[in-house]
């Protein structure tokens, strides 16, 4: 069975700080891996994904993330984190061929001003 | 007009009624989802379909039903409401593999 596990529950960053959120996962072959964001009271919506083309993927508000095989990971980051991102992040995996959408238990991220 | 959207958006019932959550979707997808969320357990999958003849139990199904009625429409029954239902849950489709899930705004059901 696939698994996607998100280290740490909740992160809490400076403002104008990195922001790292990670998230390895279980597949036997390179799946579809997806980071989406969720803000208080609304639905999920995609930061970014990645799709087996470069292994660097940029998303929406300055986010992006690497694909690292080696590593089965697919960490979220951000150089410099403003009070607007705050917001749980879930990381998802669809292994293809068929398969559902597997998600993380999700990571609530704090800005401190 | 939002691309997916569920009806109603709150709901609050006794333990033991029958209620049912709509979804429907204007983005032409063929493949649909339930999902409930809860703090700390992420999003769970109750049930999928990739098409209106193709029905699939997720990983929390027990409890639920669910109909395909068209290819835009998947409706979410809870035949006897329980508190442990209690729940935040959200429609979501997709176009195929590899592509991503567009969500509903959700609904939250509360079973008292």
């Amino acid at each position: 069975a696939q698994s996607v596990t998100q280290l740490g529950s909740h992160v809490s960053v400076s403002e104008g700080a990195l922001v790292l959120l990670r998230c390895n996962y279980s597949s036997s072959v390179p799946p579809y891996l997806f980071w989406y964001v969720q803000y208080p009271n609304q639905g999920l919506q995609l930061l970014l994904k990645y799709t087996s083309a470069a292994t660097l993927v940029k998303g929406i508000n300055g986010f992006e993330a690497e694909f690292k095989k080696s590593e089965t990971s697919f960490h979220l980051t951000k150089p410099s984190a403003h009070m607007s991102d705050a917001a749980e992040y879930f990381c998802a995996v669809n292994p293809g061929h068929g398969n559902q959408f597997y998600f993380g238990t999700g990571t609530s991220l704090t800005v401190i001003p | 007009d939002a691309d997916v959207t569920q009806t109603p958006r709150n709901r609050i019932t006794k333990t033991g009624k029958r209620i049912m959550l709509e979804c429907s979707q204007t983005k032409g997808h063929d493949r649909m989802y339930w999902y409930r969320q809860d703090p700390g357990l992420g999003l769970r999958l109750i049930y999928y379909s990739f098409d209106v003849k193709d029905i699939n139990k997720g990983e929390i199904s027990d409890g639920y039903s669910v109909s395909r009625q068209a290819q835009a429409k998947f409706s979410l029954s809870l035949e006897s409401a329980i508190p442990n239902q209690t729940a935040l849950y959200f429609c979501a489709t997709s176009e195929r593999d590899g592509y991503e899930q567009y969500f509903g705004p959700g609904t939250r059901l509360t079973v008292t």
